[in-house]
């Protein structure tokens, strides 16, 4: 089955700690996406990657770093940089369209908790 | 600036009835599309519906049907024939070019929560 698998579901940090999210995808897509949310809000784009080798800061990039290496894969490192990391984050992949078409799909999501 | 408006903090409905979902957004492009997602209580965003700024007729995808007023600029969704799996959070969002900018862009609402009585 073609999908996005997040990993962990959950994962715990102490404060000063990197951590790093997983985000991995079968389904070719050139795209893909991470996202913040957290209660009661809507999603806030953190980074994303139109191609491999290549990425860009979203909207609130401070605190966070990536790397895409590999098409399939997308991880998300949230650094002691990050003042409020504690937030549910959502990974999500597209195929890449240039226009407004372009509809992106979500893995699961992984929730941080910073203890 | 694009924004996304979803004003029905939470939603209540009767099993097997009707549900409108509101949506207004706003944006200078020309050029967008508006995306309806379903969030359970899990995590995972669905993705639900799809419509174009072009496209002359409202889109439908089995029990969901986006109600599109261009001039009002709202794209509501609306559920038939609702039931207990319904129950969700459900997130309006729309992908456009910010003013100045080449890249496309999606921003959401701040979602709805929708509760299906039995």
């Amino acid at each position: 089955d073609g999908g996005i698998t997040q990993s962990p579901k959950y994962l715990f940090r102490k404060e000063g700690q990197n951590v790093t999210l997983s985000c991995e995808q079968n389904l070719n897509h050139d795209a893909m996406y991470w996202y913040r949310q957290d209660p009661g809000q809507g999603l806030r784009l953190i980074y994303y990657s139109q191609i491999v080798n290549d990425f860009q800061k979203g909207d609130i990039a401070e605190g966070y770093s990536v790397s895409r290496e590999k098409k399939e894969s997308f991880p998300l490192t949230v650094t002691s940089a990050q003042k409020n990391p504690t937030a549910f984050y959502l990974c999500a992949s597209s195929i890449g369209l240039a226009g407004e078409a372009d509809t992106q799909y979500f893995g699961p999501g992984t929730r941080l908790t910073v203890l | 600036a694009q924004k996304i408006t979803q004003t029905q903090p939470g939603m209540f409905v009767q099993e097997k009835e009707a549900v409108t979902l509101d949506c207004t957004y706003d944006t200078s492009d020309p050029s967008y599309g508006l995306f309806w997602y379903k969030q359970p209580s899990s995590g995972e965003m669905i993705f639900l519906i799809y419509q174009g700024s072009y496209d002359q007729q409202n889109a439908t995808e089995g029990r969901y049907s986006l109600n599109f007023q261009k001039a009002r600029k709202s794209a509501n969704l609306v559920i038939s024939a609702s039931q207990l799996g319904d129950s969700a959070m459900y997130f309006c969002a729309m992908r456009a070019r910010g003013s100045g900018g080449s890249n496309y862009k999606l921003t959401f609402g701040k979602g709805t929560l929708l509760t299906v009585n039995p």
